[in-house]
């Protein structure tokens, strides 16, 4: 099974109607966050959560929101989808290190869902 | 602003070659600096975090240096292969530990037979 696991793969959805991804990982890892990749645009946070009480809203957060239900488990929802969310959603963990000290490794990313707004 | 800048032209070369990819950042003064592979339609896969005083590191094949004064990283493939065709995100961590890096737009890499 993959570390970071994200539902449904594939989605095309109308203008107007409410659509959530979904996020698990088996990571242990406290920290996730959504990211959206456009073509020529590279990846842009959308929100971040640090724990399951912490969440925090990325640069462009704006029609999006977020929900940590578990350690393992956060999904990102768009409450009234349009067309310019047409985009590839992708969903990754990270351990930040302990004792000060930044680990040598960087985020696991999911495969990501890729959404169509039509 | 702060500014990424990876070279948008993919970069095309023979196998065996060396493949050397760019990543130029302007107004950031970052901690650490990571490479990521992202296949088309995929997640990108991490690949090697270098700290800012660490001039370069090597993982296999790979290797990735870091000129904070040129504010600079340079990432080397040798020996390259078919396979290692893809495209590269850098990334790059501020300090204060926050940790969330932002990422450059990503160099696409060509390796011919």
């Amino acid at each position: 099974d993959a570390d970071v696991t994200q539902t449904p793969r594939n989605r095309i959805t109308k203008t107007g109607k409410r659509i959530m991804l979904e996020c698990s990982q088996t990571k242990g890892h406290d920290r996730m966050y959504w990211y959206r990749q456009d073509p020529g645009l590279g990846l842009r946070l959308i929100y971040y959560s640090f724990d399951v009480k912490d969440i925090n809203k990325g640069e462009i957060s704006d029609g999006y929101s977020v929900s940590r239900q578990a350690q393992a488990k956060f999904s990102l929802s768009l409450e009234s989808a349009i067309p310019n969310q047409t985009a590839l959603y992708f969903c990754a963990t990270s351990d930040p290190g302990t004792g000060g000290r930044r680990a040598n490794y960087g985020y696991t990313f999911g495969s990501g869902t890729r959404l169509t707004v039509v | 602003s702060q500014k990424i800048e990876q070279n948008s032209e993919a970069l095309n070369i023979q196998e065996g070659k060396t493949a050397t990819l760019t990543c130029n950042y302007t107004n950031y003064s970052p901690a650490y600096l990571q490479w990521y592979r992202q296949d088309p339609g995929r997640g990108p896969v991490f690949l090697l975090l270098i700290r800012e005083n660490e001039k370069e590191k090597r993982k296999e094949r790979l290797k990735v240096t870091f000129d904070t004064t040129l504010k600079q990283s340079l990432f080397h493939i040798t020996a390259s292969q078919p396979a290692d065709s893809a495209t590269y995100l850098c990334a790059l961590d501020p300090a204060g530990g926050s940790y969330i890096p932002t990422f450059g737009r990503g160099t696409s890499l060509i390796v011919h037979p």
